[in-house]
């Protein structure tokens, strides 16, 4: 399958700081990427659409100034966490389809776990 | 809003036994499916699509699938430890749209 990487795989912050969230397609070229949130035990939740050269679509109840998407290339997209508060704390995925590919299928990076101390 | 349903298990089945998962969606014109598997702490892993209704097989795992009915299966046959994981139902549009998914059933294969 495609590859898509993440980085960092862990972080863990001090409260009010901000983090940035990588993701690469190593692989191909995506002009979309999506952004997921996991919390313990609970399923993946949308939070945002990542589209290259264009702002990111956000999800309800997700608020676009506190996680900011910037999508400069067709291989990479980030995820800045800003002002992080412990109930930020979560597991970040991030996933694309590769162009040309069976319809919708999606190939997730390894996540970033986040702490927020 | 679109929902992907799924009972949340624990589902436990002896080694060597068949496993079978099921998921509910809502939105009946989703157009692709799939099932992700995700062990504790990973990220999900693609292990089966499905486009069209009835079975498709890939080794091991079937999954099933009846528009009519909004429903979604995956068997797993010949089940091992090692298929332990918690699996997820994905729902999905056509074209490049992001998946729904369900909470996910936590599968314990006991050896």
């Amino acid at each position: 399958g495609a590859v898509v990487s993440q980085h960092p795989s862990w972080v863990i912050c001090k409260s009010g700081t901000s983090v940035k969230i990588e993701c690469r397609s190593l692989d191909f070229q995506a002009t979309t990427m999506f952004w997921y949130r996991q919390f313990p035990k609970q399923s993946l939740m949308l939070m945002a659409t990542s589209n290259e050269g264009s702002k990111a679509t956000y999800e309800q109840g997700v608020e676009k100034d506190k996680f900011l998407i910037n999508h400069a290339s067709l291989t990479l997209s980030t995820l800045t966490v800003t002002s992080a508060h412990p109930e930020d704390s979560s597991f970040y995925i991030c996933s694309a389809s590769p162009p040309g590919g069976p319809t919708g299928e999606l190939f997730f990076g390894e996540g970033s776990r986040l702490t927020v101390l | 809003q679109k929902e992907v349903e799924q009972n949340s298990g624990p589902l436990s089945v002896p080694e060597g036994a068949i496993a079978s998962l099921n998921c509910t969606y809502s939105d009946r014109g989703s157009q692709s499916f799939f099932w992700y598997r995700q062990y504790s702490g990973k990220s999900p892993e693609l292990i089966m699509s499905i486009y069209s209704n009835g079975d498709k097989e890939d080794g091991r795992f079937t999954a099933q699938l009846n528009k009519a009915s909004q429903y979604v299966s995956l068997l797993i046959r010949d089940s091992q430890p090692s298929d332990s994981a918690t699996y997820l139902c994905a729902v999905g549009d056509s074209g490049n749209t992001p998946l729904v998914f369900g909470k996910g059933t936590r599968l314990s294969v006991i050896a």
